[in-house]
């Protein structure tokens, strides 16, 4: 079966300071996963999507994620926290045996603290 | 500008009223999806389609209804029978089921 754990629902950050968003999956088989952000009352955005290739993965506006086999995770970063960067982050896993249906976690909140 | 659009951006009908959600995409793409979205949820897939005239049940199909007559068109009906209408609707396109899903900008219907 596959899931996916978003393990904060809230994560507030200071401008300028690093962000970490955690995603963990769960997949029998090798999954495509992907980040995207949704700002209020709006549709989602691809950040970055890991399909196989190179596991270190990056992806618009200054966001990266790394595939960890090992660790079932695929963790989304930045290095420096803009106000523009607050809005609400899904990590999704889709797999070839599920007809590649996405599966999406509950999302992460992202707060920006000027 | 290619792109999905999704009408209106906010819906407000009576309980017991069947309402019909707009989707229409120029991306040229064989899939479409319709996603519901709560509070504190991920999304959750109501319907797809991978084809003209051919859609499938997602996992909360239930008092909703689809049609795919058009391949730019994928209009989603909430009907009477579902209980719990009130939510922020996405729908979605991709190429083929296999690839990365485009997001309109999403309905929010309020049923009250």
């Amino acid at each position: 079966a596959q899931s996916v754990t978003q393990l904060d629902s809230h994560v507030s950050v200071s401008e300028g300071t690093p962000v970490l968003l955690r995603c963990n999956y769960s997949s029998s088989y090798s999954p495509s996963l992907f980040w995207y952000v949704q700002h209020p009352n709006k549709g989602l955005q691809l950040l970055l999507k890991y399909t196989s290739a190179a596991t270190l993965v990056k992806g618009i506006n200054g966001f990266e994620a790394e595939f960890k086999k090992s660790e079932t995770s695929f963790h989304l970063t930045k290095p420096s926290a803009h106000m523009s960067d607050a809005a609400e982050y899904f990590c999704v896993v889709s797999v070839a045996d599920t007809g590649n249906q996405f599966y999406f976690g509950t999302g992460t909140s992202l707060t920006v603290i000027p | 500008d290619g792109g999905i659009t999704q009408s209106p951006k906010y819906l407000f009908r009576k309980e017991g009223q069947n309402v019909t959600l707009s989707c229409e995409q120029n991306l040229n793409h064989d899939a479409m999806y319709w996603y519901r979205q709560d509070p504190g949820q991920g999304l959750r897939l109501i319907y797809y389609s991978q084809i003209v005239n051919d859609f499938q049940k997602g996992d909360i199909a239930e008092g909703y209804s689809v049609s795919r007559e058009k391949k730019e068109s994928f209009p989603l009906t909430v009907t009477s029978a579902q209980k719990n209408p009130t939510a922020f609707y996405l729908c979605a396109s991709s190429i083929v089921t296999s690839t990365q899903r485009f997001f309109g900008p999403g309905t929010r219907l309020t049923v009250l």
